[in-house]
């Protein structure tokens, strides 16, 4: 059974740039996948950051980017604020209707 | 504005049975997929089953397939999870969320998300 991987945490420097990203425990992650992120903080729902890859949900800021880095979907975020500390998730469709969500990444900003 | 409310959670013994529902209102529920979601207490998220606007579509992850049953009445904007044969490792917050179609492809994604509802298996 394939997994997603994800980095299990990261941290950032208020202002700094962070990549995370999103795998597969066996082959490529390619723009078939259809990567999504989703941002999530304690206690409350995910919220939609990206999806296809690249595109921003509504009324996300362009401090958040998405894209393909050699064979993972990757989450950019530059100019990273304190309310960025959070758990990044990212879902990828594997065909026949079925996604699968990464272990998520838990976002430090210190 | 979108807004998608759980209900039906609570607590049920191992091997019971529990009907989750997702009120929907805000847009045209029938034209959309949709889509439960769960959380373990300190886990990730994980996919549990989508279907089609029309209904005559679902996919299930291979962790509830043949227990979870996912079905919809566009009449009365709602959407539904039979679990049956519930388990510990059932117990979530289960999260209804909506695609931005009605079909179900590779390019759907969870446009819109509820709240939750906790389901906590126990004896």
């Amino acid at each position: 059974q394939t997994v997603v991987t994800q980095e299990p945490s990261f941290s950032v420097s208020p202002g700094g740039t962070v990549t995370l990203t999103c795998g597969l425990s066996s082959g490529s992650v390619s723009t078939s996948h259809y990567p999504s992120w989703y941002q999530q903080t304690p206690g409350q729902a995910p919220r939609t950051l990206i999806y296809s890859t690249n595109t921003r949900s509504s009324g996300v800021p362009d401090r958040f980017s998405g894209s393909i880095l050699g064979n993972k979907a990757a989450l950019t975020i530059t100019g990273a604020q304190a309310d960025d500390e959070s758990d990044y998730y990212c879902v990828l469709y594997m065909g026949s209707g079925i996604r699968v969500f990464g272990g998520g990444t838990k976002l430090t900003v210190l | 504005e979108v807004q998608l409310v759980e209900s039906g959670g609570g607590l049920v013994q191992p091997g019971g049975s529990l009907r989750l529902s997702c009120a929907a209102s805000g847009f045209t529920f029938s034209n959309y997929a949709m889509n439960w979601v769960r959380q373990a207490p300190g886990k990730g998220l994980e996919w549990v089953s989508t279907i089609s606007a029309s209904g005559g579509s679902t996919y299930y992850a291979d962790s509830v397939r043949g227990r979870f049953t996912i079905s919809r009445d566009n009449s009365k904007n709602t959407l539904n999870l039979q679990i049956n044969s519930l388990r510990a490792e059932d117990t979530a917050v289960y999260y209804c969320a909506k695609d931005q179609r009605g079909g179900v492809a590779g390019t759907n994604y969870f446009e819109s998300w509820g709240q939750g509802t906790l389901v906590t298996v126990s004896s």
